[in-house]
């Protein structure tokens, strides 16, 4: 079983819906983070969290750490945020990541 | 939030030779820095750590003299591919923190380098 599940594996919405992606881990973490992939590669960190709920335009993450899950939610959906989204809980006293397999999320007009 | 860069962007070089990818963070001092590698359509996967001033710690199947890494300042990392092989063609991304190496209480953000593809013919 991987160590960190994320669903879904693919999501298709139509422009201006409301999105939510699920991270479940199955190990001992301190903090997660949500990172957006585009095509190119370029990664880029969305947030880092180690309780509750953080707030960054239309985006919003939440993590219950005694569940072990985290979500993260898009509002108003538009087309540039078509990307793959990753959960990446950290682990260890260095912070290292340990990755989902991402959710490619695309976003029709 | 922090800038990291990466250099080069893209590299196409021949079997056998070395390629080395730098990593820099511009705006802060990154005591802790990562490489990761990305084949087509698979997740990343951390080749190593580093810290400032000390030995990379490498993942385990990840050839520490085929993979060279120097952290020789608080914003600049290497990594050298030595005698790259085709199968050694891959995205390498690296990100730093400015966590406090230990420091359980402390946990940074880590930022992302735009990434380096390599293709070993």
């Amino acid at each position: 079983k991987n160590e960190v599940e994320q669903s879904p594996q693919n999501l298709t919405a139509q422009e201006g819906e409301f999105i939510t992606i699920n991270c479940s881990y199955s190990v001992g973490i301190s903090a997660l983070h949500w990172l957006q992939q585009h095509p190119g590669g370029g990664i880029v960190s969305l947030f880092m969290l180690s309780s509750g709920k953080k707030k960054h335009g239309r985006l919003i993450a939440t993590i219950n750490i005694q569940e072990k899950h985290s979500s993260l939610h898009i509002t108003a959906s538009h087309p540039r945020d078509s990307a793959v989204y990753i959960c990446a809980p950290t682990r260890g006293s260095q912070g290292n990541l340990i990755f989902g397999k991402g959710t490619k999320l695309s976003v029709k007009p | 939030g922090a800038v990291v860069s990466q250099h080069p962007s893209w590299v196409i070089c021949k079997s056998g030779t070395s390629v080395k990818i730098e990593c820099r963070s511009l705006d802060f001092q990154a005591t802790t820095m990562f490489w990761y590698r990305q084949f087509p359509k698979q997740s990343l996967m951390l080749m190593a750590t580093s810290n400032e001033g000390s030995k990379a710690t490498y993942e385990q199947g990840v050839e520490k003299d085929k993979f060279l890494i120097n952290h020789a300042s608080l914003t600049l990392s290497t990594l050298t591919v030595t005698s790259a092989h085709p199968e050694d063609s891959s995205f390498y991304i690296c990100s730093a923190s400015s966590q406090l190496a230990g420091d359980l209480s402390s946990y940074n953000e880590q930022f992302f380098g735009p990434g380096t593809r390599l293709t070993v013919l």
